[in-house]
């Protein structure tokens, strides 16, 4: 199984914050790779997909970029309804695996 | 717009079959793979299988032995069995479809609201 190691587990920022959260794959999985947020509560909802393309409806201040093992995703000004927790998650290889998740407070 | 919905028996008993069926509305339920994923309590997700409007399957190797999942197109429905349950099993449960039709390889789109499944004798 390809594992996928976020960090950090959790961060506290301001609003306005520029917050960056890295993904690590234990193998190259090319830029299959997916970011999701989950509010507290709700089913976690696709932000991010092919490491860096936008989901229709998502807004800009998300952004991902990187390929083989090493990814980043970045919130440019933390909002409100920012908070949650988000996960990464390949599709190079079957299982499909997510990242532990970074938890994300104000 | 496409909308899944998850239904099953919230409380099941050691040992005992958990079984979840996901009604699809709002779109097609052929030339789209879907997937059940699954949350414990208070930790991160965990993809469970697929199955494909033809009804091929893929099963995460860590249940493989222990799952099943099935796809009744003319209800729009498809369902996972998780037999000899624990409280390990203890979970949301989501219901999911991928963005992309056609392939496994795609992100996961829709996802359903979840429904408990809870194992407790």
């Amino acid at each position: 199984d390809i594992q996928m190691t976020q960090s950090p587990s959790s961060l506290s920022a301001s609003v306005g914050d520029r917050v960056t959260i890295t993904c690590q794959a234990s193998q190259d999985i090319s830029n299959f790779l997916n970011w999701y947020h989950q509010k507290p509560g709700k089913a976690p909802k696709l932000l991010i997909y092919v490491a860096s393309s936008l989901e229709t409806g998502v807004p800009s201040r998300f952004s991902g970029s990187g390929s083989g093992t090493h990814f980043t995703f970045t919130i440019s000004s933390l909002q409100p309804e920012d908070i949650g927790t988000y996960y990464c998650q390949q599709y190079d290889n079957l299982p499909l695996t997510f990242g532990g998740g970074t938890k994300v407070e104000i | 717009q496409v909308e899944l919905q998850e239904s099953g028996p919230g409380l099941v008993k050691p040992s005992e079959t958990l079984s979840l069926i996901c009604t699809v509305s709002g779109g097609p339920i052929n030339n789209y793979y879907w997937s059940w994923i699954r949350q414990p309590p208070g930790k991160g997700l965990e993809w469970i299988g697929y199955i494909s409007d033809s009804g091929r399957t893929n099963y995460n190797p860590s249940l493989q032995s222990r799952v099943s999942i099935s796809v009744d197109m003319s209800k729009s429905q498809f369902s996972l069995k998780v037999r000899s349950v624990t409280a390990a099993d203890t979970a949301m449960y989501y219901c999911v479809r991928g963005r992309e039709a056609t392939t496994i390889y795609s992100a996961f789109g829709i996802w359903g609201q979840g429904t408990m499944g809870t194992v407790s004798s």
